[in-house]
């Protein structure tokens, strides 16, 4: 248990849906990332988000689109997916962004598959 | 350019071995820090140990331990006693001082055999 904590752990969803992924730490952290993790290709960071604000956004598609309401809670909003986009999600939280030393605690992931 | 370079797709060892996970990194920010990261099948990820790059000695975790060679850019993951709930990805990543970033490589997949 790291105290991220990530819902749901497992998502089906149709090309026309719409679905939020939700996370939420309650280390104190103030800052939250998400990556995804797709097969055979490295971790991509996908949002880091630092005292609520986006500080970094890794060209992803408008179809992914990221709110984090305060400093525990990060959301993933999806629309309009494509098979592709079924990958593992992971989010991650750390103390600050800048300082080198600092260690990123994981969630347990949502995989998520897109038909 | 990829960053970090894991170049060990797959790696068997025997229970109560050890074993060596390479990793290399590359960056020209003089300030920096490595990690490694474990994954289970279940998914999560989960921090074993840090590096710093003004860190003096190695860095050692119970029977973790990361051996940094600075000037070939370096930062290998050491297992000792290897056990079978070892089996997992291995994740080395890297987070630059200027940067937002932990960067991560493509990993390696560790089975410890009985």
């Amino acid at each position: 248990e790291t105290g991220v904590t990530q819902t749901p752990r497992h998502l089906v969803m149709g090309m026309t849906n719409k679905k939020s992924l939700k996370c939420e730490q309650h280390l104190g952290h103030n800052a939250m990332y998400w990556y995804k993790q797709s097969a055979k290709k490295p971790l991509e960071l996908m949002f880091v988000y630092s005292l609520e604000e986006r500080v970094e956004n890794n060209s992803v598609p408008s179809r992914f689109s990221p709110e984090c309401p305060n400093s525990s809670h990060l959301f993933l909003h999806l629309h309009t997916l494509q098979p592709e986009d079924s990958a593992l999600y992971l989010c991650a939280s750390s103390q600050g962004t800048g300082a080198r030393n600092t260690e990123a605690f994981f969630g347990q992931g949502t995989r998520l598959t897109v038909v | 350019a990829q960053k970090i370079t894991q170049t060990q797709p797959g790696m068997f060892v025997q229970e109560k071995e050890a074993v060596t996970l390479d990793c290399t990194y590359d960056t020209s920010d003089p300030s920096y820090g490595l990690f490694w990261y474990k994954q289970p099948s279940s998914g999560e990820m989960i921090f074993l140990i840090y590096q710093g790059s003004y860190d003096q000695q190695n860095a050692t975790e119970g029977r973790y331990s990361l051996n940094f060679q600075k000037a070939r850019k370096s930062a290998n993951l050491v297992i000792s006693a290897s056990q079978l709930g070892d089996s997992a990805m291995y994740f080395c990543a890297m987070r630059e001082f200027a940067g937002n970033m932990l960067t991560f490589g493509g990993g390696t997949r560790l089975m410890v055999k009985p």
